[in-house]
This record gives C-alpha cells, structure tokens and sequence, in this order.
C-alpha cells in the first residue's frame, strides 16, 4: 500500500513563527502537493513538484515556500505564520496524471 | 485558473435510495477525471476514475460528457456507510505542468 505520512496530525504555533510541515511518501511517486482546506472552501493547491528540486505555484502560494530536496520528501514552509493561515492541511503523491494518495493531515492552528 | 463546481448538498436520502451527483468543470482542456469520498476529518481517498466510455464498480456508476463539460456520479441502493462528502477532481494541462483542480465537494447523509 502507498503510504504518505506528514509529521503532525495537530500543530499550534504563534503568529510570526516559522513553521516545517513535512511530508514523506514511500512509493517512489514523481508528484507530490501540497493543499489546505478549510469548511465551504475545498481543498486549494498550494504548491506542487514534479520532480526534485523543482516546484510550481498552485492557487495560492502566497505566504508559503516548499523545498524538496529528495524525492520521497516534500515540505511546505510558512515563513512567517499568520491566523488566517490556520487551517488543515493535506499532502498528496501521485505517480503521473493518476490517482493522488494523500497524507492524513495536519491541523495546524495559528493563535 | 478554471473552476470545478458541485453542489454542496447535503444531499439526505434514506437507505437503498438512488442518489446522482453532478459535476461540471470549465476548462476544456481537461484531460481526466476522477471522484474522491472524503470522511469526517479523513483524507481524500479515490474512489473511481472516470472514463469517456462511463465505468461501473458495483454500485456506483460514473459518466463524463466531455460535450457539455460535465461528470456525473450514481449511486444505488444507498447504505448509511455511503455517508461521506463526494469530490469531484479535474486534471488539466496548463503551460506544460498537470494540475488537479477539486471541486468543493458534495455532502451526502443516508438515515435508516
């Protein structure tokens, strides 16, 4: 079974910190995603990665970055955390134009 | 970039009701397409591709109408653990990159 696994399920943090959420997946996909959802808005793409090293922009990257620096491994990065960016959020993989696996989620609350 | 739209329902239907779900996508370029189920604080997970040809996996029956830019989800003889919220997921090719668009999703509550 694929599995994508993200390093917390809950996450509190205050405004202006710095905030790591990683995800790792183990079945060697070349894409990988990063979404948030929030209640009667859907999950929004944030930023995507086809490859190492590469990212693109999805809806809305503003006030986030990502790396990924290996493959199995992409992080998003919230350089300077703000409430309105309290939220859940879902990583995904996916071997091509294909089914995306995703991770379980974090929950991540901004005070 | 284009939208995907679904009605958030709820849709209520008692028990071994037939429910149909509707999703219409506005870029025609898209090229593939799939429905998810999402639980109470779960993740997405696939629950069927969709083809142009429409496919079946017991229940549950999907269609795409490439002409009028939509795709359709049957369910029959609804069970209560067919109580999840249904996204719709568009798949296009935009400046050379694949990007997925979700639709909002569309609740769907079976009671006995």
């Amino acid at each position: 079974d694929v599995k994508v696994t993200q390093s917390s399920r809950y996450l509190v943090k205050r405004t202006g910190e710095k905030v790591f959420l990683e995800c790792v997946q183990d079945m060697d996909h070349e894409n990988m995603f990063w979404y948030r959802q929030d209640p009667g808005l859907g999950l929004r793409l944030i930023y995507f990665s086809y490859d190492v090293k590469m990212k693109e922009k999805g809806d809305i990257p503003e006030g986030y970055s990502v790396s990924r620096e290996k493959k199995e491994r992409f992080s998003l990065i919230l350089e300077s955390a703000s409430t309105n960016q309290t939220s859940m959020y879902l990583c995904a993989s996916s071997p091509g134009y294909n089914e995306q696996f995703f991770g379980p989620g974090t929950r991540l609350t901004v005070l | 970039r284009k939208e995907v739209e679904q009605d958030p329902g709820p849709f209520n239907v008692p028990e071994g009701a037939t429910v149909a779900f509707n999703c219409t996508y506005s870029n025609s370029a898209s090229q593939s397409f799939f429905w998810y189920r999402q639980d109470c604080r779960k993740e997405p997970k696939l629950l069927m591709s969709v083809y142009s040809s429409g496919n079946e996996d017991g229940r549950f029956t999907a269609q795409l109408n490439r002409a009028s830019q939509y795709i359709s989800l049957l369910i029959r003889d609804s069970k209560l653990s067919d109580s999840a919220t249904y996204l719709c997921v568009v798949n296009s090719v935009t400046g050379g990159s694949y990007i997925p668009t979700f639709g909002r999703g569309t609740s769907l509550i079976v009671h006995p």
